[in-house]
């Protein structure tokens, strides 16, 4: 079954820290993963997209990692901010199809 | 050049009513998608047109719901003779090209309660 889990499904962190959100997957054959953030009321905004040959990219302080062989990918956000709180949701493009997969999300909360 | 523009953002509906969502593509994409939200849930597919033709509604429920993107005009979502179960947040998103290829761009959504 295609599927995409997160973990953890919330987090709390303090302003300034650095946090990792993990995302595993069993979408087959896989074309490309994303990762977007989804401010409360708001639609999910890109933050990076990896294809199979991608191990790591970066957007400003967000870098996500892909490893194409376990299946699992993190996104790593380093000096966390108070606007960083929304929920990162993580997204697999299935080949030949046109269909991207959602996982339920991880909420991230940072306080001051 | 605007976003992806959905509308109403808020819309509320007694059961057995006509719901009417609306989605206007950014400027020159020509794909458009409609996904389902519900409360502390993932975003589920629905349905994707390109101008005046539904390529792949295996998303959408077989009754009361129907979606159209005409040649002129915004992309519209139907659920007919609503129901309390329709309550969610509904999201456009419209790419260039093919969604699996490119990236997508997603509305901020209409959300409908159904009292």
């Amino acid at each position: 079954k295609n599927q995409v889990e997160q973990s953890p499904q919330s987090l709390i962190i303090l302003e300034g820290k650095n946090c990792t959100l993990q995302c595993n997957y069993t979408v087959s054959p896989f074309s490309n993963l994303r990762w977007y953030k989804q401010d409360t009321g708001r639609g999910p905004v890109s933050l990076t997209i990896m294809t199979f040959s991608e191990n790591t990219k970066s957007n400003g302080r967000y870098t996500a990692t892909l490893d194409a062989d376990t299946k699992q990918s993190s996104l790593h956000i380093t000096a966390s901010q108070l606007s960083d709180s929304a929920s990162y949701i993580c997204v697999v493009s299935r080949g030949n199809t046109d269909k991207l997969i959602f996982g339920t999300g991880t909420r991230l909360q940072v306080f001051p | 050049n605007a976003g992806v523009m959905q509308n109403p953002r808020h819309l509320v509906r007694r059961r057995g009513q006509e719901a009417r969502l609306r989605c206007s593509p950014m400027k020159g994409h020509s794909h458009v998608y409609w996904y389902r939200q519900l409360p502390e849930e993932g975003l589920k597919f629905m349905v994707y047109l390109q101008k005046e033709n539904i390529i792949d509604e295996s998303g959408m429920p077989k009754e009361r719901f129907s979606a159209e993107f005409p040649k002129e005009g915004p992309s519209i979502l139907r659920i007919q003779q609503v129901v309390r179960g329709d309550s969610a947040a509904y999201f456009c998103a419209s790419s260039p090209q093919t969604v699996s290829n490119t990236e997508a761009f997603f509305g901020q959504g209409t959300r409908l309660t159904v009292v």
